[in-house]
């Protein structure tokens, strides 16, 4: 069974960087798409971006100069790093793992999340 | 960006009725769409891909399906386990974009 952990610090100090990793069991990093997607408190889902297998990646246009997604295939590890965080950043990240062929495809596993709160 | 908009926003049903959720998307989006289950505390579960198969395992209760650009997710005979809140999300075109959700609840 594919399990998704999600961990890392569940607070950070605004304009510092946020850092998760996700820990894949179960499963092989390759031949997915791996992805971070959010949930402020009160709000919807946010798709930040995702990472081929092969490294490649693509970001939403908000985020694009502040988020790094990479992944480690020797420890089986998905990262985001999220610098100059504000409070707007504030929410419940998901690490999720996605299908691919011809195009990008479905999500099919999803970890738990976890809440990262950004204060002082 | 297609933007996605679920209805209703909570859905009350008693168990063993049928639930129907409605998922309509801002522009045409071929058959790119998936739906998920979140209960609280839990990750969220992928029920329906390519707007009307069913994932592996998901019982068969669970049915989507398409018109135009109203996608819909049904629940034929709802289980308390069914209760939770409903999420479509496009993979048609980037940006990917979630509705805002259905929460299903006990009427």
């Amino acid at each position: 069974q594919v399990q998704l952990l999600e961990s890392g610090p569940g607070l950070v100090k605004p304009s510092e960087t946020l850092s998760l990793t996700c820990t894949v069991s179960g499963g092989s990093i390759s031949s997915y798409y791996w992805s971070w997607i959010r949930q402020p408190p009160g709000k919807g889902l946010e798709w930040i971006g995702y990472i081929f297998d092969n490294g490649t990646t693509n970001y939403i246009h908000s985020l694009k100069s502040r988020v790094t997604i990479s992944v480690d295939m020797s420890k089986n590890q998905v990262s985001l790093k999220l610098t100059s965080v504000t409070a707007a950043d504030t929410a419940v990240y998901y690490c999720a793992r996605g299908r691919y062929g011809d195009y990008v495809a479905w999500v099919d596993y999803w970890g738990q999340g976890t809440l990262v709160t950004v204060s002082s | 960006e297609i933007v996605l908009t679920q209805s209703p926003a909570t859905l009350s049903v008693s168990p063993g009725e049928r639930a129907t959720l409605s998922c309509r998307a801002s522009q045409f989006t071929s058959i790119n769409l998936a739906w998920y289950q979140h209960k609280p505390g839990q990750a969220p579960r992928l029920l329906i891909y390519g707007a009307s198969t069913r994932a592996t395992g998901i019982p068969a209760r669970f049915s989507g399906s398409r018109s135009g650009t109203e996608f819909t997710l049904t629940i034929s005979s709802l289980q308390s386990e069914d209760f939770a809140v409903y999420y479509c999300q496009q993979y048609n075109d980037w940006p990917f974009t979630f509705g805002p959700g259905t929460k299903v609840d006990v009427k």
